[in-house]
């Protein structure tokens, strides 16, 4: 199975919070990444949070980690339209090898 | 931020021809690049690991001869994806590792890739 795991839907209202979960099995990896893909586009870096850390937040956005259950969140404050695409979780690593595992996405559906 | 693109964005050739895409770095230089492949529904496949100067390195189960990778400049790596079948239609996805600015990884907008 995946390594990276995460829930393949989820649909919110315009001005909702949206919640994205990840869970995650490798307890050595140092990077924790979420990742927007927006329909018949390439990937865009959202944030990341270094595993040492709890929590993360830059503007909208809220990254929770739970290092102990490897268990990562994306909190997305008054969700827009726009925030509508697909969210991948990934975990990587520091040094020579820079291996970047991503989990299966997540598809965000806002509903107006 | 930092720019990756690509070329072409998408192509379609006929099975048994050779297609080449191009990732280049715009902004920065990339001493490692990677290639990724989207398969519906599913999350992005690592494929292989592009250094500047030498040999890629190439996933499990990956073939090298089918998906030819050269990093020739700090800046452009291209992937081959050579006697393409339909089985090779998929989006390919690179990204680029700033030397110098730590860990992130800045993607490529994607190469649709559909063999007839």
């Amino acid at each position: 199975g995946e390594d990276v795991e995460q829930s393949l839907f989820l649909s919110v209202r315009e001005g909702d919070s949206s919640v994205i979960n990840c869970t995650y099995t490798d307890s050595s990896s140092t990077y924790l990444y979420w990742y927007k893909q927006e329909p018949g586009a390439g990937l865009q870096l959202l944030t990341y949070i270094f595993s040492n850390m709890d929590m993360k937040q830059d503007q909208r956005l809220t990254v929770l980690l739970n290092k102990k259950d490897k268990h990562l969140s994306l909190r997305i404050a008054d969700t827009q339209t726009g925030d509508s695409a697909i969210y991948f979780c990934a975990e990587g690593y520091t040094g020579g090898y820079q291996k970047v595992t991503f989990g299966t996405g997540t598809k965000l559906q806002v509903i107006p | 931020g930092a720019v990756v693109s690509q070329h072409p964005s998408r192509v379609i050739c006929k099975s048994g021809t050779s297609v080449k895409i191009e990732c280049r770095s715009l902004d920065f230089q990339a001493t490692t690049m990677f290639w990724y492949r989207q398969f519906p529904k599913k999350s992005l496949m690592l494929m292989a690991t592009s250094n500047e100067g030498s040999k890629a390195t190439y996933e499990q189960g990956v073939e090298k001869d089918k998906f030819l990778i050269n990093h020739a400049s700090l800046t452009l790596s291209t992937l081959t994806v050579t006697s393409a079948h339909p089985e090779d239609s998929s989006f390919y996805i690179c990204s680029a590792r700033d030397s110098s600015s730590g860990e992130t990884q800045y993607f490529g907008p994607g190469t649709r890739l559909l063999v007839l």
